[in-house]
C-alpha cells in the first residue's frame, strides 16, 4: 500500500527560483490539503481541495498555488520562492463521506530557500 | 474561532513510566472530532489514537488512552509503559465538518523517554 507519497523529500531553491510539489494517493480519497510545519507552530494549512477540478484556500495561502487536475494528485506550486517559504511540507488525504477519518499523511519535503 | 493548545512543549518520562500529555481546545461546535498524531525523529505523522466527541467512553489502544473530558475541552494522551520508541513529538488534533473537514493542530509536546 504506497498511501499518500510527496516527491521530492528534499529540494533547496535560490530566492526567486520556482517549483512544484507533487502529492499522489492511492487511497480513493476525496479530500486532499497541503500543510507547512515550522517549529513551535504545529501545522498550518496552506490550501485544501475537496474533489477533483476544486481548490480552496487555508490558514497559510499567500506564495502558493495548488492545481487538482486529478482525484489522486494534489500539486503546491512556488511561483517565486522567498525564504520564509523554508518548510516542512506535508501533504494529506482523507475520505469525505465518513465522519471520522482521520488525516493520512505522506512523508513530508524539507524545503530550504536560500 | 478554533484553537488547539498544547501547554507543554517538552517532556520527558523514565522507561517504563507512565506520562501524560495534555490538550485544550475551543470550539462552538457540537459534532467533532479529536486526535492525536506521533512524529518520530523519521517525520513521518502517524495517527495514534482517535476519539468522536459524541462518545462519552474514552478511547483505548493499547498502551495508549485519552481523558476527554468534554464540558471542559479537555483531551489528554496518557502512555503507559513508555517505550524508547515513544520518543517523538505529539500533536493533538480535532477535526470539524466545514467545507473540507477542517483540521487544526495544536503546537506539539516533545517528548523524550530516558533509558
Amino acid at each position: 500500500n504506497a498511501g499518500v507519497t510527496q516527491t521530492p523529500k528534499f529540494r533547496v531553491l535560490k530566492t526567486g527560483q520556482s517549483m512544484t510539489l507533487l502529492c499522489a494517493q492511492d487511497m480513493n480519497h476525496e479530500y486532499m490539503y497541503w500543510y507547512r510545519q515550522d517549529p513551535g507552530m504545529g501545522l498550518r494549512l496552506i490550501h485544501y481541495s475537496v474533489g477533483e477540478g476544486t481548490t480552496a484556500k487555508g490558514e497559510v495561502p499567500d506564495g502558493y498555488n495548488v492545481s487538482r487536475l486529478k482525484k489522486q494528485n494534489f500539486l503546491l506550486g512556488l511561483e517565486s520562492a522567498a525564504p520564509s517559504q523554508t518548510s516542512v511540507y506535508f501533504c494529506a488525504s482523507n475520505y469525505r463521506s465518513s465522519y471520522n477519518s482521520p488525516l493520512h499523511f505522506g512523508n513530508g519535503t524539507r524545503l530550504t530557500v536560500t | 474561532a478554533q484553537t488547539v493548545t498544547q501547554s507543554q512543549p517538552e517532556m520527558s518520562v523514565q522507561e517504563a513510566e507512565t506520562v501524560t500529555l495534555s490538550c485544550t481546545y475551543d470550539t462552538s461546535e457540537n459534532n467533532y472530532y479529536l486526535f492525536w498524531y506521533k512524529q518520530p525523529p523519521s517525520r513521518q505523522m502517524i495517527l495514534v489514537i482517535r476519539q468522536e466527541a459524541y462518545k462519552q467512553q474514552n478511547a483505548t489502544e493499547n498502551r495508549f488512552s485519552v481523558n476527554f473530558q468534554k464540558a471542559a475541552k479537555s483531551f489528554s494522551l496518557k502512555i503507559s509503559d513508555s517505550q524508547l520508541g515513544d520518543t517523538a513529538m505529539y500533536f493533538c488534533a480535532f477535526m470539524t465538518h466545514g467545507t473540507g473537514n477542517q483540521f487544526y493542530f495544536g503546537t506539539g509536546t516533545s517528548l523524550t523517554v530516558i533509558p
